[in-house]
């Protein structure tokens, strides 16, 4: 069975830094790009990152550009979001989610983790 | 970059009825990166179609999708309880991922 589980969520205060994780099972995750969607409260979905298999190609959306990095670690079976110079309008639920490979879409999803940004 | 608008913002129907959602992209976009989300309040969003009309690993066949171009839809044949939820769209294309901002499904 597939599982994707985020952990690494909480309240930081704006300029702050956090680190998102999401642990990978029932599935080779070295074989799959894999991405971060967050929502903010009562809003709708947003695409925020992307990595290609091993790593080598990473994209962003703009809103995060510069301030968010995306990794991997295949032999854990790991994904991370290293978010740097948090702001207000980065508070969300943060989702990590598996390709679907050639198709461009999201086939599995975590639960998600709360990232609140506040003083 | 691509915009996905989608029709209607909340839709009110009765258990058994037909649903359909619209999702209109700003320009012509490949129906292979065209997908559609189920999403139930405090849950993470569930894979319903991609490739705009092939169902994801589980979906009942009550729910179809079609459209080419710019214009697409998710239908619901005959709505059970457990679908009233929030649908969105989502397209690929140019190395971006979009999503539209999503149809309330409710109870009439």
């Amino acid at each position: 069975e597939v599982q994707l589980v985020e952990s690494g969520g909480g309240l930081v205060q704006p300029g702050g830094s956090l680190r998102l994780s999401c642990a990978a099972s029932g599935f080779t995750l070295s074989s799959t790009w894999m991405h971060w969607v967050r929502q903010a409260p009562r809003k709708g979905l947003v695409w925020v990152s992307a990595i290609d298999t091993d790593g080598t190609y990473t994209g962003y959306a703009d809103s995060v550009k510069g301030r968010f990095t995306i990794s991997r670690d295949n032999a854990r079976n790991t994904l991370y979001l290293q978010m740097n110079s948090l702001r207000a309008e980065d508070t969300a639920v943060y989702y990590c989610a598996r390709d679907l490979s050639h198709y461009g879409a999201f086939d599995y999803w975590g639960q998600g983790a709360l990232v609140t940004v506040s003083s | 970059e691509i915009v996905l608008t989608q029709s209607p913002g909340t839709l009110s129907l009765s258990p058994g009825e037909r649903a359909t959602l619209s999702c209109r992209a700003s320009q012509s976009v490949s129906s292979t990166y065209l997908a559609w989300y189920q999403q139930k309040p405090g849950q993470a969003p569930r894979l319903l179609i991609y490739g705009a009309s092939s169902r994801a690993t589980g979906i009942p066949d009550r729910f179809s999708g079609s459209g080419s171009g710019t214009d697409f839809t998710l239908t619901i044949s005959r709505l059970e309880p457990e679908d009233f939820a929030v649908y969105y769209c989502q397209h690929f294309g140019s190395s971006l991922y979009t999503f539209g901002q999503g149809t309330k499904l409710e109870i009439k």
